[in-house]
């Protein structure tokens, strides 16, 4: 059963401090799209890979958050130094590079920074 | 640019009864619309989508959406609702014409809808 999977879950953080939060794309995906999700704001589409590139970035605080793909089955969102305004769900999701292609979404990793 | 409407935050059904959950989109090109529904604590999950052709698409669950290009709408449906549906419903549009005239294929969520279906 393929998904997409990310790590970690959760995670609680005091601010100043790093997070690093994971993706593993279903395998043969070669989009992956980072989201974050908030009350207030909803769904946002913070980064967008394409065979690993970085296509659009321009949903994410450049200054604290950095976005990259390492190799086909890692992707990774990090943030330094986090801030409480960070805290949010965040969604990792893969697909196909077809237009007609859905996004496979993540369980998405609840980061609470205190 | 591209942008989805979800009218209403929240829709109230009684188990049984059809549903409705709305949307409305805005493109510069063709739209590809999706349906996602969330359940608690738990990542998206795509329940049906309109590329062309038939106005109404079948998906997931006994859900069905229909496609109005007059109306820029495609309104999330089901004949009759369980209370097992209540979750929160994400709307979700891919301009076409963007993404052939340089963009990519980004795929742009509503606010959501959540559905509250009650026994």
């Amino acid at each position: 059963d393929a998904r997409v999977t990310q790590t970690p879950r959760h995670k609680v953080t005091e601010m100043g401090q790093e997070v690093t939060m994971r993706c593993q794309p279903i395998l043969g995906h070669n989009t992956v799209f980072w989201y974050r999700q908030t009350m207030m704001q909803g769904l946002e589409l913070l980064a967008y890979f394409r065979n690993r590139a970085p296509l659009d970035d321009s949903g994410m605080p450049k200054d604290r958050f950095s976005a990259e793909m390492p190799d086909a089955t890692l992707a990774t969102l990090k943030i330094q130094p986090s801030e409480p305004r960070d805290s949010a769900v965040y969604f990792c999701a893969s697909g196909t590079e077809g237009l007609r292609s859905e996004a496979f979404f993540g369980q998405g990793t609840r980061l609470t920074v205190v | 640019a591209q942008s989805v409407a979800q009218p209403e935050d929240q829709v109230n059904v009684a188990e049984g009864n059809p549903l409705t959950v709305k949307c409305t989109y805005s493109v510069s090109g063709n739209p590809y619309l999706f349906w996602y529904v969330q359940y608690p604590n738990r990542g998206l999950q795509f329940l049906l989508k309109y590329i062309t052709g038939d106005n109404l698409v079948k998906g997931s669950y006994g859900f069905e959406a229909e496609f109005n290009k007059s109306q820029t709408s495609f309104h999330l449906k089901k004949p009759s609702a369980l209370v097992s549906d209540s979750a929160l419903y994400f709307c979700a549009v891919r301009d076409i014409g963007a993404a052939f005239s340089g963009g990519y294929n980004k795929l742009i969520f509503g606010a959501g809808t959540r559905l509250a279906v009650h026994p």
